[in-house]
């Protein structure tokens, strides 16, 4: 059974740019969140998707957005990189009945130069 | 709002020794009470919860009780062993707060645990 799978694992990018994570869920899993995770924190909740709809967003300017898919993967758009925006991007997946226990994946490092 | 607080770290110990790392919260609601493990490189494993007011999480010998009167949640496990160094985080989630619309785990800032050999 895989588990929670994340593309790419690192990735490299300028200011201004733009950049896509992909992730797909646990098997039998309906529910995808993103968070963000810097150097030495905690992960910060960016958002959560539920049948291909936010749910729930949290304190993220609008310049993050995302998707999900009828087959529950989902992606992490991210526009006008920032030097701010270098974490570990987590997607975590659940059930919606049942969402608080959540499963994450290895997450991907996005480094902006 | 939810917030969650751990003791700060680095918490170094010698293999065998007992582990406490302390958390406490700040809810609206009645939350939820999780720990995650972070081994080096990789994403966060669900290590133990308690959903309700006295209930004990147990998982691989680690241990921590929902204290509600002190709002805390601390960490036990009475022998660490090497394979236990890893990032421990204390999260919660509060479904009642935003009227029943709240889907997001609140994480501390996390506490580093070095056990050496």
């Amino acid at each position: 059974d895989a588990g929670v799978t994340q593309s790419p694992t690192h990735l490299i990018k300028t200011r201004g740019q733009q950049v896509t994570l992909r992730c797909s869920p646990k098997s039998g899993h309906d529910t995808v969140s993103w968070y963000q995770q810097a150097l030495g924190q905690g992960p910060q909740f960016i958002f959560q998707y539920y049948e291909e709809e936010e749910r729930q967003r949290g304190n993220f300017p609008d310049r993050f957005s995302g998707h999900q898919f009828p087959n529950y993967s989902s992606e992490l758009n991210v526009n006008a990189l920032l030097l701010g925006d270098s974490a570990l991007y987590l997607c975590a997946s659940s059930l919606a009945r049942g969402w608080e226990t959540q499963y994450f994946g290895p997450g991907t490092r996005l480094l902006v130069l | 709002g939810d917030s969650v607080t751990q003791m700060e770290g680095p918490v170094t110990l010698s293999e065998e020794a007992f582990l406490t790392i302390n958390c406490t919260y700040t809810a609206t609601g009645y939350p939820s009470l999780f720990w995650y493990v972070q081994y080096p490189g990789e994403g966060l494993q669900l290590l133990l919860k308690a959903t309700k007011a006295d209930d004990k999480g147990s998982n691989k010998g680690f241990e921590a009780t929902y204290r509600k009167e002190t709002t805390s949640f601390h960490l036990e496990k009475g022998s660490v062993q090497v394979s236990d160094s890893a990032v421990y985080f204390c999260a919660l989630s509060d479904p009642t707060n935003s009227g029943g619309s709240n889907y997001k785990l609140t994480f501390g800032k996390g506490t580093l645990l070095t056990v050496n050999p």
